[in-house]
């Protein structure tokens, strides 16, 4: 049982190459997040996917595409990647009604 | 949501208790109280949840006052290896909630 699997681990990409971040869980869990954390900050919600089908903005949208592919799938997608969105970004997801969630181990991304 | 506020940092002595406070003055009558922790580098994981009662798992044990106005987190026997910022988040239980992590508090347990 794997939990939430992000891919890849590490990426350094140029200014203005675009990329997708890759999140799985095999919890069957209905809800999956998005999240991004800058050196010495809190984490900031980027997307979020209540249900399978749904999606919604969270706190920085901006730059960020999401698709939730299946129950189990929720990429992130950087258009064009500018050096602001160097970060970590987690994934996260959660069964339904309590607020328990499930984190990644996190992308780590350089933007150049 | 109910804002949270926790001290900044704090240390604590290998083997001895964490006690862990937040503030939630404002919290309403459907909103629970969860932790969360963060090591260096990791994704934050889930300790433990209450709405009222004093609840304790394998982690941890969460004291609510009677007032529900604030809690205390407590480890109660400090590893090197709970070095971590601690979150405090209040928040109703529903479907594709979106949790908001603050500050926390940066703990340091030291031998």
């Amino acid at each position: 049982n794997a939990g939430v699997t992000q891919t890849p681990k590490f990426q350094v990409l140029k200014t203005g190459q675009s990329m997708t971040l890759q999140c799985a869980q095999d919890m069957n869990h209905n809800s999956m997040y998005w999240y991004r954390q800058d050196p010495g900050m809190g984490l900031r919600l980027i997307y979020y996917s209540a249900s399978e089908g749904t999606t919604d903005k969270g706190e920085v949208p901006n730059g960020y595409n999401v698709s939730r592919l299946n129950k189990r799938e929720f990429s992130l997608r950087l258009e064009s990647a500018a050096p602001s969105q160097t970060s970590v970004y987690f994934c996260a997801s959660t069964p339904g009604q309590k607020n328990i969630q499930y984190f990644g181990a996190g992308t780590r991304l350089s933007v150049l | 949501d109910a804002k949270t506020t926790q001290p900044t940092s704090m240390d604590c002595a290998e083997g001895r208790a964490a006690n862990l406070p937040c503030n939630h003055s404002t919290i309403s009558g459907n909103e629970y109280v969860y932790w969360y922790r963060q090591i260096h580098s990791q994704g934050p994981q889930y300790i433990i949840h209450g709405l009222k009662n004093n609840e304790t798992n394998e982690m941890a044990s969460l004291i609510i006052t009677e007032d529900r106005k604030s809690s205390t987190l407590i480890l109660p026997h400090a590893t090197l290896r709970d070095t971590a910022v601690y979150y405090c988040i209040v928040r109703v239980e529903a479907a594709g909630n979106k949790l908001t992590f603050g500050g926390g508090t940066r703990v340091l347990v030291k031998p």
